[in-house]
């Protein structure tokens, strides 16, 4: 199974802030990748998806950039709706994984 | 709008049995993709199964194979998971989703979840 890896773990951040979230891949998926948003207590929602494009609804101060194998996922000018926890996921190869995730915290 | 209502979920012994069930509404069920994803602290998010629009393919991961069977009723827009063998391992919460309609394998809407609690 491919592998993915986000860093940080762990993200203390100000509204306003801008701040990027990596995604590594074990193997190369091309541009496989998408990002969801969890907050506690609810499900993922869809952010992005083919590693750039934003889902329907999604605020355009979230992008995401990378092929192959690095990706990652920014937020310009943090708002209070955006501390959440943030995962990538690979659809590239079978079956499709997750990031550990990446929580992303007022300071 | 879309909307997916899982239930089915608590607590079971290992070994037994549970089935799983999530109401769509909202959308045409019958020409989507769908799938059961799983999650724990420890472990995270962990994809479980699909099943194609029509039902026609399905498939799953190793951690489940052969004793998770999905299923779907598109007169009845509801989708199944049955779950035998359970182990302590299996406990989580149960997400139905959606697959996206550019790849099955983007997930753009999900239930809120349900518990499963494999305890003895």
């Amino acid at each position: 199974d491919i592998q993915l890896t986000q860093s940080p773990s762990f993200l203390s951040a100000s509204v306003g802030d801008r701040v990027t979230i990596t995604c590594r891949a074990s193997q190369v998926i091309d541009r496989y990748l998408a990002w969801y948003q969890q907050k506690p207590g609810k499900a993922p929602t869809l952010l992005i998806y083919g590693a750039s494009t934003l889902q329907s609804g999604v605020p355009s101060r979230l992008s995401g950039s990378g092929s192959g194998t690095e990706f990652a996922l920014t937020i310009t000018s943090l708002q209070p709706e955006d501390f959440a926890t943030y995962y990538c996921q690979q659809l590239n190869s079978y079956p499709p994984t997750f990031g550990q995730g990446t929580r992303l915290e007022i300071k | 709008q879309v909307h997916l209502v899982e239930s089915g979920g608590g607590v079971v012994q290992p070994g037994r049995s549970l089935r799983l069930s999530c109401a769509a509404s909202g959308f045409s069920f019958s020409r989507y993709g769908m799938h059961w994803v799983r999650q724990t602290p420890d472990k995270g998010l962990e994809w479980v199964a699909v099943i194609w629009y029509d039902g026609t393919n399905r498939d799953y991961a190793d951690s489940v194979n052969g004793r998770f069977t999905i299923s779907r009723d598109n007169s009845k827009n509801t989708l199944y998971l049955q779950m035998n063998s359970l182990r302590a391992e299996d406990s989580a919460v149960y997400y139905c989703a959606r697959g996206h309609s550019t790849s099955w394998f983007y997930f753009d809407f999900w239930g809120q979840g349900t518990l499963v609690t494999v305890s003895s």
